[in-house]
């Protein structure tokens, strides 16, 4: 089946400094991903569609200078926090659909990010 | 405005029993549901999907029901298994390339 890897599964950073989160697609290409983010105990958080080769889709009230998300081949999405804050500390994942195997999204396995 | 609702945070059920998991949504454009399973950590599984052409989908053990009238659907687990112990979201969305949106989840607890 479809596969999406997501890495690192888990990151700590200190204020002020960026961490960049990758997205793969191993077995299938992805015209478009998906960046979620979730808190505990809540629901996952759609914060942009990433379309290859354009400029990603921001859902309203995320801060596209702080979630900088690059979409340049079809296996592979990045996200990046810059300058994180405690306030970011999060479980993001990211997801894919292959279009070739039918109507399903694949989910990445996560990253745990915390801001110390 | 949460358009996907999962009145139910959690749920316990003895082994062998039917689970029924529920979700509402508010969006009358939502044409495809999807029900994923979640483990602390890790990204979701995909588990069942149901068009909004079709009132019942069936997998195995799991059985997604829609109605659209009332904008309500279910995910019925029969028998239940301890390894269903997860966090359960529906998921919907418009059209057959467009993003996702996520109910709220609900925890189910299957007991030995």
């Amino acid at each position: 089946g479809a596969v999406v890897s997501q890495h690192p599964s888990r990151v700590i950073c200190k204020s002020g400094t960026s961490v960049k989160i990758e997205c793969r697609s191993l077995d299938f290409q992805a015209t478009t991903m998906f960046w979620y983010r979730q808190f505990p105990k809540q629901s996952l958080m759609l914060m942009a569609t990433s379309n290859e080769g354009s400029k990603a889709t921001y859902e309203q009230g995320v801060e596209k200078d702080k979630f900088l998300i690059n979409h340049a081949s079809l296996t592979l999405s990045t996200l990046t926090v810059t300058s994180a804050h405690p306030e970011d500390s999060s479980f993001y994942i990211c997801s894919a659909r292959d279009l070739a195997r039918g109507y399903g999204y694949t989910f990445g396995s996560g990253t745990r990010l915390t801001v110390v | 405005d949460q358009q996907v609702k999962q009145n139910s945070p959690s749920l316990s059920v003895q082994e062998g029993r039917i689970s029924i998991l529920n979700c509402d949504y508010t969006n009358s454009m939502f044409d495809y549901f999807l029900w994923y399973k979640k483990y602390p950590a890790e990204g979701p599984t995909f588990l069942i999907s149901i068009s909004s052409i079709k009132d019942k989908n069936e997998d195995g053990r799991f059985t997604v029901f829609l109605n659209k009238s009332a904008k309500h659907l279910s995910l019925h687990i029969v028998p239940s298994q301890p390894g269903d112990s997860a966090v359960y979201f529906c998921a919907a969305n418009t059209g057959t390339a467009s993003k996702l949106t996520f109910g709220t989840g609900t925890r189910l607890q299957v007991t030995l």
